[in-house]
């Protein structure tokens, strides 16, 4: 069974900084997707970004981007020029191998941009 | 393509009883998934359909509880005589079969059981 850590229960930022979300995984797999997804105050899940284990270069998708390290088993989170609308509980998730079909969740970590 | 919607968003509900949530899912999507989420916490995976069948099924998934989606395209998920510790958030998610089967969320329907 796969496990994911979210270590940072909570992190601040001021708005226009750099701000890292870390996340830690344990599967004995080795080809699985990982994704980043945010979920805003009382609203629902968005996709954030995902990285497929077989490619190398890190993703990215505008303000987002991850530093994925298979051998570490690290896949971190880096928003940069942090808006106010990034606020938000941000979820680390693993899904493919043989637990193919569903996602296992970390914690979360709160996300709060003070102005 | 209006993204997945769930109803009710929100049922409150004595113990004992049974409640019926419904999803349904973004159209071209054959993969239909079921979480639950407690405050503060990140969702648990409770079971999938691919097309009609229903493919997997957690532990946390009691007999209490069943999920169907009969013709493939929108599901339901009872759960009968409830319980205080059923009080949560329950997500639905729908996905298109691929390498990477990037998984897209409902709102969402709270339930309260008091």
């Amino acid at each position: 069974a796969q496990t994911v850590t979210q270590s940072q229960p909570e992190m601040s930022v001021q708005e226009a900084e750099t701000v890292t979300l870390s996340c830690t995984y344990d599967t004995s797999e080795n080809n699985y997707y990982l994704f980043w997804y945010k979920q805003p105050p009382s609203r629902q899940m968005i996709l954030v970004i995902r990285q497929e284990a077989y490619k190398q270069q890190n993703a990215t998708e505008n303000r987002f981007s991850v530093n994925f390290q298979k051998a570490a088993k690290s896949f971190s989170l880096k928003i940069s020029d942090s808006q106010l609308g990034d606020t938000a509980m941000y979820f680390c998730a693993f899904g493919g191998g043989t637990s193919y079909g569903k996602l296992t969740f970390g914690q979360g970590t709160i996300l709060t941009v003070h102005p | 393509d209006t993204g997945v919607s769930q109803n009710p968003r929100h049922k409150i509900t004595k113990r004992g009883q049974n409640v019926t949530f419904r999803c349904d899912p973004i159209s071209e999507h054959n993969r239909l998934y079921w979480y639950r989420q407690t405050l503060g916490q990140g969702p648990e995976f409770l079971t999938y359909f691919q097309n009609e069948a229903q493919l997997e099924k957690s532990r946390l998934l009691s007999d209490r509880f069943s999920a169907e989606r009969p013709k493939g395209s929108f599901s339901t998920l009872e759960i009968q005589r409830t319980e205080q510790g059923d009080s949560a958030m329950y997500l639905c998610a729908s996905s298109f079969m691929t390498t990477t089967d990037t998984q897209y969320f409902g709102p969402g329907t709270r339930l309260t059981v008091l």
